[in-house]
């Protein structure tokens, strides 16, 4: 069955670039009907969608994010990226990756999560 | 944004118990509802989708109803392992929005 695992550095510094990527084992990022999103959870807090994107490019993006998010994808690794530009302590959080169906964009599959920390 | 509320924000209750959370929206959102499980310092899970859909491997005693704004899931007869914090979710509109979350608690 599908697998997600997030990777990337667990600390950022206030201004920088979060990078974080999203490994899918056990299936093809390029199959069928599926869109990769991300979500984060601040500690303590509820769930905020990041974004999503299929496998050709395309991509959704919140816009609470003010275009501080792009997502990419690398087909010949089976993997999905985030970055975050412009970070702040408010971006401090647990980051996950989850596979969306794109008929009714329900998050059936998730990573585990990854925290980043953002400080000086 | 679409925003979802959920009541109640916390719940005690016991082994065996029937159990139910609302979530309503701001706006219609025909039946684009989902339900999350999360228990502490794990990802969530899906529970429900399409507001009345059980998730593969899912118990039965899970369900869900509702359309347009308002929406239930019920827990049938509470066990040990389904104390843990649920989420709705809309996603009829991008960006795809969260209730704030209903913790279930042992009594």
């Amino acid at each position: 069955q599908v697998q997600l695992h997030e990777s990337g550095p667990g600390l950022v510094k206030p201004s920088q670039t979060l990078s974080l990527t999203c490994t899918v084992s056990g299936g093809s990022i390029t199959s069928g009907s599926y869109y990769w999103s991300w979500i984060r959870q601040p500690a303590g807090k509820g769930l905020e969608w990041i974004g999503r994107m299929y496998a050709s490019g395309s991509a959704n993006y919140n816009p609470s994010l003010k275009s501080r998010a792009t997502m990419s994808v690398d087909m010949s690794k089976n993997q999905f990226s985030l970055k975050l530009s412009s970070v702040t302590a408010a971006d401090t959080a647990v980051y996950y990756c989850a596979r969306e169906w794109g008929g009714y964009y329900y998050m059936d599959v998730w990573g585990k999560g990854t925290t980043a920390t953002v400080s000086s | 944004d679409i925003q979802m509320t959920q009541s109640p924000s916390s719940l005690s209750a016991s082994v065996g118990d029937r159990v139910t959370i609302t979530c309503r929206a701001s706006q219609s959102i025909s039946n684009y509802l989902n339900w999350y499980q999360q228990k502490p310092g794990k990802a969530p899970n899906l529970l429900i989708y399409v507001a009345s859909t059980l998730q593969n491997g899912v118990p039965s005693r899970f369900s869900g109803s509702g359309s347009g704004t308002d929406f239930t899931l019920t827990i049938s007869s509470l066990q040990p392992e389904d104390f843990a914090t649920y989420y709705c979710q809309q996603s009829f509109i991008t960006p795809g929005t969260f209730g704030q979350g209903t913790q279930v608690e042992i009594k």
